[in-house]
Order: C-alpha cells, then structure tokens, then sequence
C-alpha cells in the first residue's frame, strides 16, 4: 500500500540551481496539496491542486511553482533556490469532498547551501 | 483567518497513563473539521484522528479519543493507556475547506 509516494527523500542544492520535487499518490484522491516545515513550526502550505486541471496558492507560494500532471501526480518546482528554502517539504492528499483527513508522503528533507 | 493554537510545548506522561494534548482554534466558518496528527522522529506525518464541527458525538479511534467543547473551540487529544511508541511531536490542525491550519505542536515523551 503505496499511499502517497515523494522522491526523493534528500536533496542538497546550491543557491541558484534549480530542481523538482515529484509526488504521486495512488488512492484516486482528487486533490493534492505541497506543505514546507520549518524547524519548531507546524506545516504551512505551499499550493494545492484541488482537482485535476487546477492550481492555487497557499500561504507560502513565493519562489515556487507546481504541476499538476495527471490526477496522480503533483510537482513543486524551485526555479533558483535560495537558503531560505531549505525545509522538509511534504506532498498530501484527499478525497477533497467535505473536510476529509489529508494523507502525507513522507517528506523530502531539502537543503540549500 | 482561521487560527490554531497548541500552548503545551512539551508534555511527560508516565507509560499507562493517560495524557491529554490541548488545542484550541479559531475560525469564523460555521463547518470545519479540526484533526490530530502524530509526526515520531523519523519525520513522517500520521493521521490519528478527526473530528467535524457538526458531529454530536466526540471522535474516538482506538486510545485515541478527541474532546471536543465547541462553545470554548477546544479540541484536545486524549491518548489513554500511553505506551513508549507514543513519544512523538503531535500536531493540531484545522480546515473550512483545502488548505490544512496547523499549530506549533506539542512534543510528547512517554516514559518507562
């Protein structure tokens, strides 16, 4: 039981290069949602797909940009990553009918130096 | 703005005992739903339990058990019987419709 699936696990940047985080989920949900965690915060989210097709901003969207490929699959791209990216991101998802519980990936730990 | 508040930074509790984690919340929509998550060490994120603002009944799910008091927007977490296992950050969070709310976090440790 696959779940939701984020790779990778690690990465470590320099600051200007850029990279994509890959999420896939396999429970048919229809939205998917990328959240960073900083050291002594709860999660804060980044965009969110709500269906397939559709994209919005969360509460940190700057210097990021997603895609939603198919309904399984959503991207989180950094274009130039910068120190202040550096956080453990993780991919959810839910049915996105009535307030349902969001399943997590287990998180991609990023580092920019 | 919907907002989420865990005031207990770190909780000790004795292994068998029960342990209740407080949370409360602040949101001006009359339906969300309001939910605990378990983050061990090893970083992963799980569900334990959820609660509507609607149901009439508290959540119960396993040791796992939700009071929820709606006049005073409290949601806590009550884990009864704690177990080593249960040592872990815990988070609170609450949503009116996509975006997950979370507070700080409060980090349990269960001893022997």
């Amino acid at each position: 039981n696959a779940g939701v699936t984020q790779t990778p696990k690690f990465q470590v940047l320099k600051t200007g290069q850029s990279m994509t985080l890959q999420c896939a989920q396999d429970m048919n949900h229809n939205s998917m949602y990328w959240y960073r965690q900083d050291p002594g915060m709860g999660l804060r989210l980044i965009y969110y797909s709500a269906s397939e097709g559709t994209t919005d901003k969360g509460e940190v969207p700057n210097g990021y940009n997603v895609s939603r490929l198919n309904k399984r699959e959503f991207s989180l791209r950094l274009e130039s990553a910068a120190p202040s990216q550096t956080s453990v991101y993780f991919c959810a998802s839910n049915s996105g009918t009535g307030v349902q519980p969001q399943h997590f990936g287990d998180g991609t730990r990023l580092s920019i130096l | 703005a919907q907002k989420i508040t865990q005031t207990q930074p770190g909780m000790f509790v004795q292994e068998k005992e029960a342990v209740t984690l407080d949370c409360t919340y602040d949101t001006s929509d009359p339906s969300y739903g309001l939910f605990w998550y378990k983050q061990p060490s090893s970083g992963e994120m799980i569900f334990l339990i959820y609660q509507g603002s609607y149901d009439q009944q508290n959540a119960t799910e396993g040791r796992y058990s939700l009071n929820f008091q709606k006049a005073r927007k409290s949601a806590n977490l009550v884990i009864s019987a704690s177990q080593l296992g249960d040592s872990a950050m815990y988070f609170c969070a609450m949503t009116s419709g996509y975006a997950l709310n979370f507070g700080k976090g409060t980090s349990l440790l269960v001893t022997p």
